[in-house]
């Protein structure tokens, strides 16, 4: 199935340490959305973002809707520990209907070392 | 708010037996419930849509007559996987919306012996 550009695939920074990942597609998308995976767990949902151009932040967390409406970023400022996960990006596209399927990115995997 | 609740967590079961699982949500109504696989590091792979009262829709490449899907009530959503097999072994996911985005469960992590 269609899956999302995500980048980079796995990260490993020291704590404290500013972190960006992106996604991209072809297609034009209606939402992004990014989650964050812990082992063995489901995807816990970090921030939405339904505007182009929309920049939105949850804590340490901003993420941002690209104008072309076919690109979002996810930034973490101040890396702690526990911000080690995979983070997931998720977009629905125009069109998608009322069902809202969402089209995934591959992850990217963070690793903090304290 | 939006909790879903996913249960078993863990199933480990023999070959031909088969396997029920619940996707609830506790503090919501969910008009539309995913049911994804995940295989280890890869992403989601959604499996099938369902709405309450209709018939869910699976993605292609899914058999819908070894994975059954239930959305009885607007709260509840079951996934029973027939007559398992090894290779059904996997870590299974339901996620579920109103008009928001979609929230998920803890996964269930399936063995089949």
């Amino acid at each position: 199935g269609q899956q999302l550009n995500q980048s980079p695939q796995s990260m490993f920074i020291q704590e404290g340490e500013d972190v960006s990942m992106n996604c991209t597609s072809s297609s034009i998308f209606n939402t992004w959305l990014w989650y964050k995976q812990d082992p063995g767990e489901g995807p816990v949902l970090l921030i939405a973002l339904y505007k182009a151009g929309e920049l939105t932040s949850n804590g340490r967390l901003t993420a941002q809707f690209g104008i072309t409406r076919k690109d979002s970023f996810l930034n973490i400022s101040a890396s702690i520990p526990s911000d080690v996960g995979i983070y997931f990006c998720a977009g629905q596209l125009r069109g998608a209907g009322n069902n809202r399927k969402l089209i995934w990115g591959l992850g990217t995997s963070l690793a903090v070392n304290p | 708010g939006a909790v879903v609740s996913q249960h078993p967590s863990r199933v480990i079961c023999k070959s031909g037996t088969s396997v029920k699982i619940e996707c609830r949500s506790l503090d919501f109504q969910a008009t539309t419930m995913f049911w994804y696989r995940q295989f280890p590091k890869q992403s989601l792979m959604l499996m099938a849509t369902s709405n309450e009262g209709s018939k869910a829709t699976y993605e292609q490449g899914v058999e819908k007559d070894k994975f059954l899907i239930n959305h009885a009530s607007l709260t509840l959503s079951t996934l029973t996987v027939t007559s398992a097999h090894p290779e059904d072994s996997s870590f299974y996911i339901c996620s579920a919306r109103d008009r928001g985005p979609q929230h998920f469960g803890d996964g269930t992590r399936l063995s089949i012996l």
